[in-house]
């Protein structure tokens, strides 16, 4: 694709519920990263990918979040028994590079906004 | 840790002035970089500019300049002959050399007044 997509745009979900996130990020992109923006402030990291492989999850808030990416490409994150301090916008973005992460611009998605209630 | 600070919630400027958007950083790092990043309401985040902390020219993007005092560690971005397509939130982030997350400032609310 032309640039990297999120679904759904938009997610309702009552306070307890498992939610699923989608990311189909740039096509040969091996770097994606999840970040989760609450309302009015910059996003934080949540966790990477290299390929398949998930580098870093130092971002993840609880052991309810679990993100995985099985064949390199589409990634999911997960969010188990939402509660409502989970209610954010989920943004994904994704890089070219194999191995220079830093510096290297990441490319965003439009997000996914999660309203738990 | 590494943090990044803008200190103005928002900021609005008459369409075609000039508006200079403020942001301070800080790292013990001696190789980083830093980008602004734009994000208009409801639609996604896109790279406006990015300084590698090691030149010393200031990065410069058509209307888009910014302001890089490695010393000061500051880095504000400059817009000038404003649009109203302007008209979005600014985020300031840096990545570090050891650290390849983005760390992120609060973000400034740009408004273009026609």
């Amino acid at each position: 694709g032309a640039g990297v997509s999120q679904s759904p745009r938009y997610k309702v979900a009552k306070r307890g519920q498992d939610v699923a996130l989608r990311c189909d990020p740039i096509s040969g992109h091996v770097s994606l990263f999840w970040y989760q923006q609450a309302l009015g402030q910059g996003p934080e990291f949540l966790t990477y990918f290299q390929n398949e492989a998930q580098l870093d999850k130092s971002g993840l808030p609880s052991d309810r979040f679990f993100a995985e990416r099985p064949e390199g490409s589409v990634s999911t994150l997960k969010i188990q028994r939402t509660q409502q301090e989970d209610s954010a916008v989920y943004l994904c973005a994704t890089s070219g590079s194999l191995a220079g992460l830093v510096g290297e611009t990441q490319y965003f998605g439009p997000g996914t906004r999660l309203l738990v209630l | 840790a590494q943090t990044v600070t803008q200190s103005q919630p928002e900021m609005s400027v008459q369409e075609a002035e000039t508006v200079t958007l403020s942001c301070t950083y800080d790292t013990s790092e001696s190789d980083y970089y830093l980008f602004w990043y734009k994000q208009p309401p409801s639609r996604q985040m896109i790279l406006v500019i990015r300084q590698e902390a090691y030149k010393q020219q200031n990065a410069t993007e058509n209307r888009f300049s910014v302001n890089f005092q490695k010393a000061a560690k500051s880095f504000s971005l400059k817009i000038s002959d404003s649009q109203l397509g302007d008209a979005a939130m600014y985020f300031c982030a840096s990545s570090m050399d050891s650290n390849y997350q983005l760390i992120w400032g609060a973000g400034t609310k740009l408004i273009i007044k026609p």
